[in-house]
Parts: C-alpha cells; structure tokens; sequence
C-alpha cells in the first residue's frame, strides 16, 4: 500500500472549515483514499473514501486531485466534538481489511 | 444496530501472565480484525479473521494468537505477558473481505506491571 504523509497537527477555529491534507505521491491506480479519525481514548471512527471522483457523505467531504498524488478531507464546519486525530489510509481493496496506519494530523478545534 | 463490543475494558496483568481480550463483532460483520496501539509506535494491525479463518497477520510475536468462532466473536491472547505489550487493543469488524471499511470497538485498556 502506498505511503501518505499528513502534517503533524492543525487547528481551526468552531464553525469554520478545517481542510486536512494527505499526501500520496505513490499511490498506484487501484488504490482508494481513506479517512478514519480518533477522538481521544475512542477507537477510529470511519468517515469517507474515494478513488478518482470527489466524494461527499454527511460528515465530510474528500477532494482528491486529478493526478490523484494528494487528497484534502473537508470539514465543513467544525465543532469542538471535531477535535480528534485523523488518519488518511491509502489501500487496495482486493484482499482482507487490514488498515496501515501513520502518525495522522492532530486537528485542534478551538472556539 | 449494535457496535462492536470489546470486553473487558480494563485489565491490569503482571509480567508472565497471559491474557484473553473478546471482541463481538457488529452482528450480520463475518470479519473482525484486532490492532494494537501504543504511544510509542501508534495503531498496529495484529491479524484478521473471516469465517473463522486468520486471513492476514501482522509483525507480532507468536505470544499473540486469535480465533475466531462460528457466531463471528473473536478473542485474542497474548501469552507470557511482558511490559511491553500494556497497550489499548481495539477490535475492528466489517461485513465482508476486501473493504477498508472498519468499524471499531472502544477497546480493551491493558496494562502489564
């Protein structure tokens, strides 16, 4: 699976949009997009995936560019509740589940 | 629908213990799968299992083992407990093979004195 790096740490202030970046320089035609967050002490919550279009669900929207070498999760309007780590997974869906997880952004909502 | 459901919460063991941590997946999910995350080296994929059958394995020792029964819960061990693996163990469970969508239990808080 191909490699992402994501930035440390971000804040955003309540009721703003928080736009969290991933890049996946590598990532190969059959790879999907993945976006789990951690709320602290929780186990990772599911959010939103994507292939080639821009997707969108009722938490967040991922936008990912036409060379498909980076992706941005959108959160349109971001409550404290929001604060978490968000990991960004790149994977093939051909064989099991399995999910590799890096170091993700520590998103910072303030008021 | 019910979640994924991790029992216990807590556990406190001594080095050379073992320990049995369950997982009952979200019901209708044949495929659970167990992580294990650290401070020190953050959420690490331990193994899967579908159908009863361990279908991928992550870089763990041996002293960790898992099944998987025929109503899909699942239980994992760890044998001769070292401080090294206190850790929170999370349970993951998904409908099918071959998706990356997970859903995940709360986890179970180890911690070896």
């Amino acid at each position: 699976d191909a490699k992402t790096t994501q930035p440390p740490s971000m804040d955003c202030a309540e009721g703003r949009a928080a736009n969290l970046p991933c890049n996946h320089s590598t990532i190969s035609g059959n790879e999907y997009v993945y976006w789990y967050r951690q709320i602290h002490s929780q186990g990772p919550q599911y959010i939103i995936h994507g292939l080639k279009n821009n997707e969108t669900n009722e938490m967040a929207s991922l936008i990912i560019t036409e060379d498909r070498k980076s992706s941005t999760l959108i959160l349109p309007h971001a409550t404290l509740r929001d604060t978490a780590v968000y990991y960004c997974i790149v994977r093939v869906n051909n064989a099991g589940n399995m999910l590799t997880f890096g170091g993700g952004t520590r998103l910072m909502v303030k008021p | 629908k019910a979640g994924v459901t991790q029992t216990p919460r807590y556990l406190i063991k001594t080095r050379g213990q073992q320990v049995t941590l369950s997982c009952s997946p979200i019901s209708g999910h044949r495929s659970v799968s167990w992580y294990q995350q650290t401070p020190g080296q953050g959420l690490q994929f331990l193994f899967e299992y579908f159908s009863e059958t361990q279908r991928n394995k992550g870089n763990f020792p041996g002293r960790f083992s898992g099944r998987q029964f025929s109503n899909s819960r699942s239980e994992m061990n760890v044998s001769t407990l070292e401080l090294g693996d206190s850790a929170l163990y999370l349970c993951a469970s998904s409908p099918g093979l071959a998706t990356g969508t997970q859903y995940f239990g709360p986890g179970t808080r180890l911690t070896v004195l």
